[in-house]
């Protein structure tokens, strides 16, 4: 079945620069995402990348695509503690946008 | 409003109990779609609605689980017998066009279910 992974924990300094790194397995997967959830909050989708593309840049955001490999990753360059919230990888099923299939989170801790 | 919204935002039942739970989605979207987030885990899909209809059910782990959209627009997730299983966040989202390739959910806050 599909299965996405990504490391649990992520601390980084402010001013630096976060890279947050994800693993799919559905080679069929169209589109892949990068949703944000902060405490209290809906989750926020952040970007979006399709899968015949390398790279997305969305001022700070910078998403790698890794096609071969399943790997994709979330650049976010001159992190601030605003930052600070737990990043979701997600894939659709099977070419479907409407379904997704999403990874545990990462949690991004940015230190003053 | 503006946003997804979802009621209760807390509900504590007992094991056995029946539970409903409501997400109102943002006005005009016709997709609508219920995950459920256990503690330190991605959301999981359940079912998708377009429109009045179930287009996705098979989310659904099991005959306990039942969602319904009457009218298109509100939909109830509805929970029999709950069990301590059962405890998550119930998290709902809306899109405007489900079949769009964009996949951009916007989810509401989500209801935490805790089953004593």
């Amino acid at each position: 079945g599909e299965d996405v992974e990504q490391s649990l924990f992520l601390s980084v300094r402010e001013g630096d620069s976060s890279v947050i790194n994800c693993t799919y397995t559905d080679s069929s997967s169209t589109y892949l995402y990068w949703y944000k959830q902060e405490p209290g909050a809906g989750l926020q989708l952040l970007t979006y990348i399709f899968s015949n593309m390398d790279m997305k840049q969305d001022q700070r955001l910078t998403v790698l695509l890794n096609k071969k490999d399943k790997h994709l990753s979330l650049r976010i360059a001159d992190t601030q503690t605003g930052d600070s919230a737990i990043y979701f990888c997600a894939e659709s099923i099977s070419g479907s946008a409407r379904q997704l299939t999403f990874g545990s989170g990462t949690q991004l801790t940015v230190l003053p | 409003g503006a946003g997804v919204s979802q009621t209760p935002s807390n509900k504590v039942t007992e094991k056995g109990k029946y539970v409903e739970l409501r997400c109102d989605p943002i006005s005009g979207h016709t997709a609508l779609y219920w995950y459920r987030q256990s503690l330190g885990q991605g959301p999981e899909f359940l079912i998708y609605f377009q429109g009045t209809g179930a287009a996705d059910d098979s989310g659904l782990p099991n005959d306990r689980f039942f969602a319904v959209r009457p009218e298109g627009s509100v939909s109830t997730l509805k929970i029999q017998r709950t069990e301590r299983g059962d405890s998550a966040v119930y998290l709902c989202a809306s899109s405007q066009n489900g079949g769009a390739n964009t996949g951009e959910l916007f989810f509401g806050e989500g209801s935490r279910l805790t089953v004593l």
